[in-house]
């Protein structure tokens, strides 16, 4: 159990284009969900978490309107990256967390979504 | 399918020595990364093994055996900051993440 996908896994785009990307958890529901980038052989970084039907918390330095997050049901969220950059490329990753399963702690991560800004 | 096996709990006394194991079945292998997760914190990045052997880097170190499917994160003289969740993940032959559910890791004094 606990199965996260995301959707696409890869996507290439024109720099000025906007893409979305989707997380759903399969078999559970995503009391929250968060979105990471990852760089190279680094730590992921937090963009920002999402409750369902309330609006994200973004972290400092990430641009809301830029990337925007809906967590409109229990089992999807999605984030659109608008206006992509070639600066966007990165690797993003999705994770989500049941609070029903009284893990406070545990997140389940989906595999990642490549984007590349041509 | 593809998984990833890692055991779910572990407890360790401060100053000892403890391996986590990781062991994976996935199509295609690309590498393998640890991330140590703090409760409400991001994943931070230990290591990134895509040959095998042994890479030490301070108290952490980690394995990977290529043939076995199988990997292991070493953390010696133990803190109670070492306290966290351990996270096993493997790049498949798409270059996704597949991830294993992680190893909470207790410390006690």
């Amino acid at each position: 159990g606990a199965v996260v996908s995301q959707h696409p896994s890869w996507v290439i785009c024109k720099s000025g284009t906007s893409v979305k990307i989707e997380c759903r958890s399969l078999d559970f529901q995503a009391t929250t969900m968060f979105w990471y980038r990852q760089f190279p052989k680094q730590s992921l970084m937090l963009m920002a978490t999402s409750n369902e039907g309330s609006k994200a918390t973004y972290e400092q330095g990430v641009e809301k309107d830029k990337f925007l997050i809906n967590h409109a049901s229990l089992t999807l969220s999605t984030l659109t990256v608008t206006s992509a950059h070639p600066e966007d490329s990165s690797f993003y990753i999705c994770s989500a967390r049941d609070l029903l399963r009284g893990e406070t702690d545990t997140q389940y991560f989906g595999p990642g979504t490549r984007l590349t800004v041509l | 399918g593809q998984n990833i096996d890692q055991p779910t709990e572990m407890t360790a006394t401060e100053g000892a020595i403890v391996q986590i194991n990781c062991t994976y079945q996935t199509s295609g292998f690309n590498g393998l990364f640890w991330y140590q997760q703090h409760a409400g914190e991001a994943p931070t990045f230990l290591s990134y093994n895509v040959l095998d052997g042994l890479e030490e880097k301070g108290r952490f170190s980690s394995f990977l055996s290529r043939s076995k499917g199988y990997s292991y994160l070493l953390l010696k003289e133990l803190q109670m900051k070492d306290s966290a969740s351990y996270l096993c993940a493997v790049v498949d032959s798409n270059y996704q993440l597949i991830w294993g559910a992680g190893t909470k890791l207790i410390i006690k004094p």
